[in-house]
């Protein structure tokens, strides 16, 4: 079955560094990756989208890479503020095709500390 | 986000009622979906629909059922609650063609005792 496993330990910074997180799937490589951010007790808010055949995508001061050999996803924030932390999701299509359905990670939460 | 609501934001019952919650989006998106999030388990899929005539079963569909009303509406029932249903549930829509990007409603705090 499909899976996508982040690190579920939470990862602290210091302010002003780049904070790297790691998403990992399981069998084929989904046509697209996604990237949400949810705060505490509210709904998940839609970051960035990668495609199969992109190796980078850039928003401000974030970047997530896609890594098919590896099956790997890595999303960036440079120059991390405090009111970056949060947890942050990965997310693939479930199944093959525009199946329309999601399969998401536990989520890896963040704590920038000034 | 605020095109797409959810009511009631909390609620507590007890085992053995029936609970019905809602969500109505402005976005006019054809898609939508009901999850469950628990610590430790992250989102559940539990159902979904991409149209006012098609309704599926997502991964934990059990002891749940689902209307959609309108394009606009899609209500969640727990027929008769128990307490392991207690979690966050969140309403989302999307858009077909748009890679499945989906957008979140404010979530729902459901407590069975």
């Amino acid at each position: 079955s499909q899976k996508i496993e982040q690190n579920s330990e939470a990862l602290n910074i210091q302010e002003g560094k780049t904070a790297t997180l790691t998403c990992n799937y399981t069998n084929y490589s989904p046509a697209y990756l996604q990237w949400y951010r949810q705060d505490p007790g509210r709904g998940p808010v839609f970051l960035l989208l990668i495609r199969e055949n992109e190796k980078e995508k850039r928003k401000e001061r974030l970047k997530v890479t896609f890594d098919t050999t590896l099956k790997q996803s890595l999303f960036h924030i440079t120059a991390s503020q405090p009111a970056d932390s949060a947890t942050y999701l990965c997310a693939r299509l479930s199944g093959s095709g525009n199946t329309g359905k999601l399969i998401f990670g536990q989520g890896t939460t963040l704590q920038v500390k000034p | 986000d605020a095109d797409v609501t959810q009511t009631p934001r909390n609620r507590i019952t007890k085992t053995g009622k029936r609970i019905m919650l809602e969500c109505s989006q402005t976005k006019g998106h054809d898609r939508m979906y009901w999850y469950r999030q628990d610590p430790g388990l992250g989102l559940r899929l539990i159902y979904y629909s991409f149209d006012v005539k098609d309704i599926n079963k997502g991964e934990i569909s059990d002891g749940y059922s689902v209307s959609r009303q309108a394009q606009a509406k899609f209500s969640l029932s727990l027929e008769s609650a128990i307490p392991n249903q207690t979690a966050l549930y969140f309403c989302a829509t999307s858009e077909t063609g748009t890679g499945d990007t989906q957008y979140f409603g404010p979530g729902t705090r459901l407590t069975v005792l």
